[in-house]
Order: structure tokens, then sequence, then C-alpha cells
């Protein structure tokens, strides 16, 4: 199984800070890398697939890079509603696997 | 628009079984993969199994391998979990969840989820 790690695993921050979350695969997985954002009691919303693609209606601050085993999720920006726990997620073999997480607060 | 809706979960002894029901809405059921992913409460996400658009074919995580079986009705435009010798730490709220037709990944739309507790 495909290992992902994120980090940092917490970030504080305030409005209108460029923030960047970092994704390390334990193996190259190419461009099969999707990123989430989630808040609490909700389901996952999808930002990011294929590393840079911007899912439809995703605010064009969000944007992700990266190829083999590194990836980032960088949001140019941060607005009030961004303050959210990210995922990254690999789709390049089964098991997928997600990585563990980092929770956005605000500082 | 597609929107899934999941149904089943419930308080559960352990070593008992449960189905999970998914049902999607839309004709375009059979174009699409779905999965389950799973969420236990304060933790993060965990992917647990997938089946193809015609349900021929289907993966599962290592720690539900033989447990659980994924499967699908596309008559009924239903997506299912059937779960045995359920343990406390299958307790999670449980996802549907799919990826886009004629696109490798990145689950685009997700049901509300329905919760599943282990104890005795």
């Amino acid at each position: 199984a495909i290992q992902l790690t994120q980090s940092p695993s917490s970030l504080s921050a305030s409005i209108g800070d460029r923030v960047t979350i970092t994704c390390r695969a334990g193996q190259g997985i190419s461009s099969a890398l999707a990123w989430y954002q989630q808040k609490p009691g909700k389901p996952p919303k999808l930002l990011i697939y294929d590393v840079s693609s911007l899912e439809s209606g995703v605010p064009s601050r969000f944007s992700g890079s990266g190829s083999g085993t590194d990836f980032t999720l960088t949001i140019s920006s941060l607005q009030p509603e961004d303050f959210a726990t990210y995922y990254c997620q690999q789709f390049n073999s089964y098991p997928y696997s997600f990585g563990q997480g980092t929770k956005l607060e605000i500082k | 628009q597609v929107q899934l809706v999941e149904s089943g979960g419930g308080v559960v002894q352990p070593g008992r079984s449960l189905r999970l029901s998914c049902a999607a809405s839309g004709s375009t059921f059979s174009t699409y993969a779905v999965h389950w992913v799973r969420q236990a409460p304060g933790k993060g996400l965990e992917w647990v199994a997938v089946t193809s658009h015609e349900g021929s074919t289907s993966f599962y995580a290592d720690s539900v391998k033989g447990r659980i079986t994924i499967s699908r009705d596309n008559s009924k435009n239903t997506l299912y979990l059937q779960m045995n010798s359920l343990r406390p730490d299958d307790t999670a709220v449980y996802y549907c969840t799919r990826v886009p037709p004629r696109r490798l990944g990145g689950m685009d739309v997700w049901g509300q989820g329905t919760t599943v507790t282990v104890s005795s």
C-alpha cells in the first residue's frame, strides 16, 4: 500500500495569508493525486484532481502542483471559509490511500 | 446532478453483520465506479472499497479484506457494502462516493454518510 504523509499536521494562519500544504508519497504515483477539503460534520469536497486540475466551482485561489512523490496544495489568499481540514489522496494503485490530514486554523 | 444517499447504519455488536446501501439519483449510475470511504470518530479518511461501473471488478483495503463485500445493482441505482465479523475499529461514518465517468480519479460526489457503531 502506498503511504501518503502530509505536512504540517496542523497550521495556524491569518486571512489573506498564502498557505502551502505538502503531501509526500512512499513511492511514485505519477499524476494520480487529488486534494479534498473537509469541514466538521460534512463529507469531503473535491478541490483538485490529477495533481493540478481545478474541480469545477472551486475558487482559483486553490492550486496544486508536483509530480512523482512530492505534491503541494497552495491557497493563495486565505478566506474565512477556507479554515478546514485538507487531505491528499492517491489513485495510482489499489488500495487507494489518503494522507492523515492537515488542519488549517485561524491565527 | 448526481446525488448519493447512504442508509443502513446503526449500532451492532462485535462479530455481527450489517449491510449498508447507497442510492444514486440520475440515469448514469452504470457509467461510473463507486467507492466506500470511512472516517472513525475524530480521525482521518480511510478508503474502504471500490467496484467498477459494471460491478465485475472490486478492490478492498487490507483492513477489511475477507470481511467486507462491495456490490452494486445498476437496475436499482444502488451500491451495497456487506460487512461481516464487525469489530469495534469498524466504528465510523461510511461515505459512498464516485469518480466521474472518463476520469481516473478525484471523487466529486459524496453522500452525507451513515454511521456504524460496533459496540457490545
